[in-house]
């Protein structure tokens, strides 16, 4: 079956700009989760939902982001007026379980590469 | 919140050699440990997981040991194969609200 895919995959993006990364997380998977991923680093948790409610936004890094899962499925990660230290990949997982972390596989997108110029 | 620290930081081993990556966390009352694996473009894929109820777990070429007293997990990747070379990633739950991972291993599996 379709698994967690994500777009666009690459965006480049000049300072100031506005930009929207998209996730399709996989069907019936209540859980979805935002990561944002440094060039060497490990995935940094940035944000849960469970269906569309947001749960957890304690890792978005600024009031210039902003996420949303309206219908419970979608979701969409909205950066406003990008800068240098936003360019990152930005992977999006989900997972069947309502327990972010208890025993519940999260299966990963292959992310969105962004670059601001 | 959760600390979590993965070493080395890269590792090249001869096809066929075992590969070891360990991992330590701060939080005494996490009780699940994934392992990821990360090819290059590509979002990182569950490989190996353990519960805190369990010291060990295998499964084929890859094992995964807890000692919850120490507060560290390792990876072990026995036979190498060259399709093993990708970035390894350890996590930790945070408060049971969501993972914090690693820095990431680099496995090189020179031919």
């Amino acid at each position: 079956g379709a698994g967690v895919s994500q777009s666009p995959r690459y965006k480049v993006a000049k300072r100031g700009q506005d930009v929207a990364l998209r996730c399709d997380p996989i069907s019936g998977h209540v859980s979805l989760f935002w990561y944002q991923q440094a060039l060497g680093q490990g995935p940094e948790f940035l944000t849960y939902f469970q269906n569309e409610a947001q749960l957890d936004k304690s890792g978005l890094p600024s009031d210039r982001f902003f996420a949303e899962r309206p219908e419970g499925s979608v979701s969409t990660l909205k950066i406003q007026r990008t800068q240098q230290e936003d360019s990152a990949v930005y992977l999006c997982a989900s997972s069947f379980g309502t327990s972010p972390s208890s025993y519940n596989e999260q299966f990963f997108g292959p992310g969105t590469r962004l670059t601001v110029l | 919140g959760e600390n979590v620290e993965q070493h080395p930081s890269t590792l090249s081993v001869q096809e066929g050699d075992s590969a070891v990556i360990k991992c330590t966390y701060s939080d005494s009352a996490s009780n699940y440990f994934p392992w990821y694996k990360q090819e290059l473009g590509k979002g990182p894929q569950l490989i190996i997981d353990i519960r805190s109820n369990v010291g060990e777990k295998k499964d084929q070429r890859i094992a995964v040991t807890l000692n919850k007293t120490a507060k560290h997990f390792s990876l072990h990747i026995t036979e190498t194969q060259p399709e093993d070379s990708a970035v390894y990633f350890c996590a930790a739950p945070n408060y049971g609200q969501n993972f914090v991972f690693g820095p990431g291993t680099r496995l090189s599996v020179l031919p």
